[in-house]
């Protein structure tokens, strides 16, 4: 089966630091990835999305930028962090049968 | 531009008290719609999708319909477990879900 995790958990960073937050997915090849941010009181917003190694799609401009170096592996990298980065970040991938997306357990970031 | 509307923001229900959640979506050539429910902290659990207007899927005590306009998620005698944030999502033409801001569900003993 299926399983895909992130980490870390949680993270707190203060403004102007820089960020890395991991993704992988076990039990697929190939699969397209995708990098949400859910910001309270708004609903989950698409950042990139993958649909193979090296080939990154931007959906939102920002200060944020995806890499895929690996089949199974999508990072999430900020040189610099704003405070309006904070959020709870989710990594999904799309199953095969009825383009459902399955998500990861979240990290959430808080930007001080 | 697609847009997903979920009513109501907010719902509190004793536990047994029927009710449905609604999911208005306007999306040029849809390819599915989606049902998730999300726990807090957690990430999104994926529960249903649907393709035509027609079509109804159940899971235990939920059952999603889907009209050419809308998307209903009735939740049936509820128990205190089924408290949550339910999440509709629509597929375009694209990669992308578009999400509703979803249903935050309360259902007390």
């Amino acid at each position: 089966s299926q399983t895909i995790h992130q980490w870390p958990a949680t993270l707190v960073q203060p403004v102007g630091s820089p960020l890395s937050l991991e993704c992988t997915v076990e039990g697929t090849s190939n699969p397209n990835l995708y990098w949400y941010r859910q910001a309270a009181g708004r609903g989950l917003q698409l950042l990139f999305y993958s649909v193979g190694i090296g080939q990154i799609s931007s959906e939102v401009p920002q200060n944020l930028s995806a890499s895929r170096p690996q089949d199974r592996q999508f990072i999430l990298s900020s040189k610099k962090l704003l405070l309006s980065d904070s959020g709870f970040y989710l990594c999904a991938w799309r199953g095969d049968r009825d383009n459902e997306q399955y998500f990861g357990p979240g990290t959430r970031l808080t930007v001080t | 531009e697609d847009q997903v509307t979920q009513s109501p923001e907010a719902l509190r229900l004793q536990e047994g008290e029927s009710s449905s959640l609604n999911c208005s979506y306007t999306v040029s050539g849809l390819r599915g719609l989606f049902w998730y429910r999300q726990d807090p902290g957690k990430g999104p659990e994926f529960l249903f999708t649907l393709y035509s207007a027609g079509e109804e899927k159940e899971k235990e005590r939920l059952k999603a319909t889907l009209t050419k306009k809308e998307s209903f998620l009735h939740i049936t005698a509820p128990k205190p477990e089924d408290s949550a944030t339910y999440l509709c999502a629509v597929l375009n033409s694209g990669y992308a879900l578009n999400f509703g801001k979803g249903t935050s569900l309360l259902v007390t003993p």
